[in-house]
């Protein structure tokens, strides 16, 4: 079956750290790049951070930059969001994400920006 | 960075009925626009992309339309099924970004 299931989710106090793991199965994980989005209590999307199939290119919404840090692991199929300096503002669910491929040519595939696969998210709670 | 607007915020339509849902952009985002659909405790699932192209395994009753920053996702006869919040996402200019949403209610 093709799924995104996410874990490590749960209550941490403001400043601290939580790391945020993915598993994919039932498809090609390493030729898909990937990505989180996030939703707070209550409110909309938010997409948080992409990762290139290879983990060669990394991009980051402003409000996370230099706090979270996407990687994957390619050879057990994972993705994964380290949160440091964890805030009030970053409670959310977490989803990952599978970014649509526009198309594949001489062995590499190109994105299209939207999400075609996503999993049933993790919820992240800041809070003292 | 393109702000999405969703109207109306709540939509109640009666099973059977059509319902229509409207995303507009700050900025033109060509045809790069997609719908998603989620239910309460799961995952978003991607119902449009290009506007107009129905993903794989989407009902027929759902259509999109519109380019550069009207844009419309219809369902033309309300299942039980479909009560569920949408959302629109632009994808021309980086970052994406979403829409605030419509929740389609029982009447």
């Amino acid at each position: 079956e093709v799924q995104l299931v996410e874990s490590g989710g749960g209550l941490v106090q403001p400043g601290g750290s939580l790391r945020l793991s993915c598993a994919a199965s039932g498809f090609t994980f390493s030729s898909y790049w990937m990505s989180w989005v996030r939703q707070a209590p209550g409110k909309g999307l938010e997409w948080v951070a992409n990762i290139k199939q290879d983990g060669s290119e990394k991009y980051y919404v402003d409000s996370v930059k230099g706090r979270f840090t996407i990687s994957r692991d390619n050879a057990k199929n994972s993705l994964y969001l380290q949160m440091n300096s964890l805030r009030a503002e970053d409670t959310a669910v977490y989803y990952c994400a599978r970014v649509a491929r526009l198309y594949c040519s001489g062995g590499s595939c190109y994105p299209a920006w939207y999400f075609d696969l996503w999993g049933r998210g993790t919820l992240v709670t800041v809070s003292s | 960075e393109i702000v999405m607007t969703q109207s109306p915020a709540t939509l109640s339509v009666s099973p059977g009925e059509r319902a229509t849902l409207s995303c507009r952009a700050s900025q033109s985002v060509s045809s790069n626009l997609a719908w998603y659909q989620q239910k309460p405790g799961q995952a978003p699932r991607l119902l449009i992309y290009g506007a107009s192209t129905r993903a794989t395994g989407i009902p027929a009753r759902f259509s999109g339309s519109g380019s550069g920053t009207e844009f419309t996702l219809t369902i033309s006869s309300l299942q039980s099924e479909d009560f569920a919040v949408y959302y629109c996402q632009q994808y021309n200019n980086w970052p994406g970004t979403f829409g605030g949403g419509t929740k389609v209610e029982i009447k």
